[in-house]
């Protein structure tokens, strides 16, 4: 079962804008959200993480905004630069049961110069 | 390096041929998990070790699977009888026990592939 709904599947932005990354979950347990991210032939490295106690966190020039009456959290990339080109996921996870993560089907993020 | 490793990086096999793969996580990180990933996916939960002990295992993980981590350390994730949809990417990741902030570091996983 899908639990973590991420979109768009890709998303293309020039040098200097906003990229945009939405998730939507439907387990309310879940109490720990990260962002990955990834590039081809590595493992994912973690990017930035909330947890529900707060709307917003910003690190640098990546922010996420969580709503959690819509059980819905997204990440902001301000100033984006074509090495922030990767893929991202949003995953999830439950700290009281092992924290094992679900995560988003992705979405390939390409900057152009 | 102090990050988690895995060995090999790539593996090719014919199907019905069994593989082993290896993952050494970070010193002293208690939680150790295994994840697949399938092109254009994201990881899938297969299973998770804390210490020495196997805590969970996922559905994905059939009878074919198996995982150990028998000092606590390293651990092994072998799979019998290969077939072409077990290629993937397999991933490691570690985390320490009691880490608030609950974030778990991979390794730069194994790519399988099942001729």
């Amino acid at each position: 079962q899908q639990q973590v709904k991420q979109s768009p599947q890709s998303l293309i932005v020039q040098k200097g804008g906003i990229s945009i990354i939405n998730c939507a979950y439907e387990n309310t347990a879940f109490d720990y959200f990260p962002w990955y991210q990834q590039f081809p032939g590595k493992g994912p490295a973690l990017l930035i993480a909330i947890r529900p106690d707060v709307s917003e966190k910003k690190e640098g020039r990546f922010t996420i905004s969580f709503n959690k009456s819509a059980k819905q959290f997204s990440l902001h990339i301000m100033d984006s630069q074509p090495g922030d080109s990767a893929t991202y996921f949003c995953a999830a996870s439950i700290s009281s049961s092992g924290s094992r993560l679900t995560f988003g089907e992705g979405t390939q993020l390409t900057v152009n110069p | 390096d102090t990050g988690v490793s895995q060995d090999p990086r790539h593996k090719i096999t014919k199907r019905g041929q069994n593989v082993t793969f290896r993952c050494d996580p970070i010193s002293e990180h208690n939680r150790l998990y295994w994840y697949r990933q399938t092109l254009g996916q994201g990881p899938e939960f297969l299973t998770y070790f804390q210490n020495e002990a196997q805590l969970e295992k996922s559905r994905l993980l059939s009878d074919r699977f198996s995982a150990e981590r028998p000092k606590g350390s390293f651990s092994t994730l072998e799979i019998q009888r290969t077939e072409q949809g077990d290629s993937a990417m397999y991933l490691c990741a570690s985390s320490p026990t009691g880490d608030p902030t609950d974030t778990q570091y991979f390794g730069p996983g194994t790519r399988l592939t099942v001729l």
